[in-house]
C-alpha cells in the first residue's frame, strides 16, 4: 500500500544552519505531495505542496522538489531560525476509485538553538 | 476569517463514559476528517465524510462514532468501547474539484485524557 517515510528526529540545529528533512514515498498512481508544520499545542498547517513531478513547492524560505525518479520530496531551508522549531510532517494524497486518501509520515521534530 | 473550530481544547473522560468532540468549519468544504495523534507518531485516520449524511471508517474506527447532519459540522464521539482514548484529536477539512491535490485545513485539536 501507499506509504510515507521521513527521517527520524529530533533534529537539532544552530540558528542560521542549513536544514534538510528527508521524505520518501511509495504510491501507485500520481500522488500530490505536501509538507505540513505543527507548532506545540496546535493543529497542522500547510507549509508547501507539489502536485506533479519536478514541481517545486516553496514558502517562508522552505523548499521541496517532487522527484518521481527517486520517489522523494525532501524539505530544505538555507538558514533556520529559532521560530522554525516545530514538528514537520510529509504527506501524500492520491486519487483512488471512488475517493482518495491522504497518508502522513511519522513527523520529524526540529529544535533550533539560538 | 474562515477556519475550523474544535472544542473543547481539553477534555477528560471517566471510565464507561461517552464523550463528544466538536468540529465546526466555515470554509464551505465538502470533505471533513478526524485524526488521532499519539506522542511521537503520525496521524491516523478515524473517520471521514465526503458529503453530508455520508461517512466512512478510516484505519482505526473501532470505539468511535460520527455524524454528518450539516455540511459545517462533524462531531466525533469517543465511546466507552475505546479502551485507550488518551490522545490528541485533530479535525480537518478540504474541498475543491481535485480534492487529492488540495491541502487539508486543520483545527487546533482537542486533548482527551482519562480521569
Amino acid at each position: 500500500g501507499d506509504s510515507v517515510t521521513q527521517m527520524e528526529g529530533p533534529v537539532t540545529l544552530s540558528e542560521e544552519a542549513f536544514l534538510t528533512i528527508n521524505c520518501t514515498y511509495t504510491a501507485t498512481g500520481y500522488p500530490s505531495l505536501f509538507w505540513y508544520v505543527q507548532y506545540p499545542g496546535e493543529g497542522l498547517q500547510l507549509l508547501l505542496k507539489a502536485t506533479k513531478a519536478d514541481d517545486k513547492g516553496s514558502n517562508k524560505g522552505f523548499e521541496a522538489t517532487y522527484r518521481k525518479e527517486t520517489t522523494s520530496f525532501h524539505l530544505e531551508k538555507g538558514s533556520v531560525q529559532v521560530s522554525d522549531s516545530a514538528v514537520y510532517f510529509c504527506a501524500l494524497s492520491s486519487t483512488l476509485p471512488g475517493g482518495f486518501k491522504t497518508i502522513f509520515g511519522a513527523g520529524t521534530r526540529l529544535f533550533v538553538k539560538a | 476569517d474562515g477556519g475550523i473550530t474544535q472544542s473543547p481544547k481539553y477534555l477528560f473522560r471517566k471510565e464507561g463514559q461517552n464523550v463528544t468532540l466538536s468540529c465546526e468549519q466555515n470554509l464551505n468544504h465538502d470533505a471533513m476528517y478526524w485524526y488521532r495523534q499519539d506522542p511521537g507518531q503520525g496521524l491516523r485516520l478515524i473517520y471521514y465524510s465526503q458529503i453530508v449524511n455520508d461517512f466512512q471508517k478510516g484505519d482505526i474506527a473501532e470505539g468511535y462514532s460520527v455524524s454528518r447532519e450539516k455540511k459545517e459540522s462533524f462531531p466525533l464521539t469517543v465511546t466507552s468501547a475505546q479502551k485507550n482514548p488518551t490522545a490528541f484529536y485533530l479535525c480537518a477539512s478540504n474541498g475543491g474539484s481535485n480534492r487529492a491535490g488540495q491541502p487539508q485545513h486543520f483545527g487546533d485539536g482537542t486533548r482527551l485524557s482519562i480521569l
